[in-house]
């Protein structure tokens, strides 16, 4: 049980664009979602949390008009990176929690390339 | 300095032995603390949470918290090749929306 997904899993699109990344609870209901940003070596930095109907709030830092969040259900987030630029080439990752829950259960990553 | 701290490695042990991972934290409101391991390339799997100080075991794995030091610890028995991984501790606070504050994640090679 507990089974986040994830897609795409890798995603290469060229500067300006937009892409769209989606996460999807499987076997569990979760009200809550997060957005996390990884790079090598390092680890996760949260980008913002988000609230099934609701506005996603943001870390300090994150440009929300850049980092299009929407939580559609209580099984689908989604995170649109919009006019891509090559430093936003990183692995994404998203984790949900389920209702009632404290922990956090996450996708397998989609890493994003911008050339 | 970071409110959670944690050895970066990397922490090389031979197989079968007992792999002993730790965090330091400075935030007392921490409530919960987690443990996840992280194969390259992957998202974090969740391996034990655990809320108040004490013990908690799960299979080979033992987690082990402080709040008194403000310490966590996360031991590992009969330790194969297949844990080499990066562990990252996590702890949260319930009414600061439940957002995870990571370690940066301590490298282990087990080695056969």
């Amino acid at each position: 049980g507990a089974v986040v997904s994830q897609h795409p899993s890798r995603v290469i699109c060229k500067s300006g664009t937009s892409v769209k990344i989606e996460c999807r609870s499987l076997d569990f209901q979760a009200t809550t979602m997060f957005w996390y940003r990884q790079f090598p070596k390092q680890s996760l930095m949260l980008m913002a949390t988000s609230n099934e109907g609701s506005k996603a709030t943001y870390e300090q830092g994150v440009e929300k008009d850049k980092f299009l969040i929407n939580h559609a259900s209580l099984t689908l987030s989604t995170l649109t990176v919009t006019s891509a630029h090559p430093e936003d080439s990183s692995f994404y990752i998203c984790s949900a929690q389920p209702d009632r829950n404290v922990e956090q259960y996450f996708g397998p990553g989609t890493r994003l390339t911008v050339t | 300095q970071k409110e959670v701290e944690q050895d970066p490695g990397p922490l090389s042990v031979p197989e079968g032995a007992i792999v002993s991972l730790n965090c330091t934290y400075s935030n007392s409101a921490f409530q919960y603390f987690m443990w996840y391991r992280q194969y390259s390339r992957k998202g974090p799997e969740l391996l034990m949470y655990t809320y108040s100080s004490g013990n908690k075991e799960d299979g080979r794995f033992t987690a082990q918290v402080d709040k008194s030091s403000k310490y966590i610890s996360l031991f590992i028995r009969d330790s194969q090749p297949s844990d080499s991984a990066t562990y990252l501790c996590a702890m949260s606070i319930i009414t600061a929306g439940n957002k995870l504050t990571f370690g940066g994640g301590t490298r282990v090679l087990v080695k056969p």
